[in-house]
């Protein structure tokens, strides 16, 4: 079974301060995605990436930055957290071959983030 | 662009009982797949079910299944003899073959009546 973990399930930060959130996945999957969660507006692509250093923009990465050292972990970075980055934040994995269908993202428990 | 709509925010069913969510979306590729994820209140979001757009054929899994009409961007999810545990948050969502980003819908809270 595939298994991605994330660092934290509840982080309490407060403004302005830097905030880490670390995800590492154990099936050698080359891709990897941060997706933030919110009420009403469903999962919205922050950053993926498809190799070690390698990063591609999602919807909406204002206000965050990605890290990816090593091809089992991805790490999303809030450089001065403010209020409106309360929310939910999924990692997930993906192969990158096998054909389309293949690529099936499995996800992490979420780590729920409280900005004050 | 890619939009996926749930026009259904919540929905309830009795226990034992068939339920359909909704799924539209929009897209002018020819080649992608279709998912529906289940997020239960613990969190973890799961793989239910996926459809590969050049398949006619509806996918199957036990109890879920789909009605895709390509057609008409239509992808619903059928659950059959709901159970207790069936109830969470259900999100479509789409993926261009061509690439490995999901596009998502904004989700259906599904709640099961004993």
């Amino acid at each position: 079974d595939v298994k991605v973990t994330q660092s934290s399930r509840y982080l309490v930060k407060r403004t302005g301060e830097k905030v880490f959130l670390e995800c590492v996945q154990d099936m050698d999957h080359e891709n990897m995605f941060w997706y933030r969660q919110d009420p009403g507006l469903g999962l919205r692509l922050i950053y993926f990436s498809y190799d070690v250093k390698m990063k591609e923009k999602g919807d909406i990465p204002e206000g965050y930055s990605v890290s990816r050292e090593k091809k089992e972990r991805f790490s999303l970075i809030l450089e001065s957290a403010s209020t409106n980055q309360t929310s939910m934040y999924l990692c997930a994995s993906s192969p990158l071959g096998g054909g389309g269908i293949l690529k099936t993202q499995y996800f992490g428990p979420g780590t729920r983030l409280l900005v004050l | 662009a890619q939009t996926v709509t749930q026009s259904q925010p919540e929905m309830s069913v009795q226990e034992a009982e068939t339920v359909t969510l909704s799924c539209t979306y929009d897209t002018s590729e020819s080649d992608y797949y279709l998912f529906w994820y289940k997020q239960p209140p613990s969190r973890q979001m799961i793989l239910v079910i996926r459809q590969e757009a050049y398949k006619q054929q509806n996918a199957t899994e036990n109890r879920f299944s789909v009605n895709f009409q390509k057609a008409a961007k239509s992808f619903s999810l059928k659950i059959s003899d709901s159970q207790l545990g069936d109830a969470a948050m259900y999100f479509c969502a789409y993926r261009w073959s061509g690439a490995n980003n999901l596009f998502f819908g904004t989700g259906t809270r599904l709640t099961v009546i004993p």
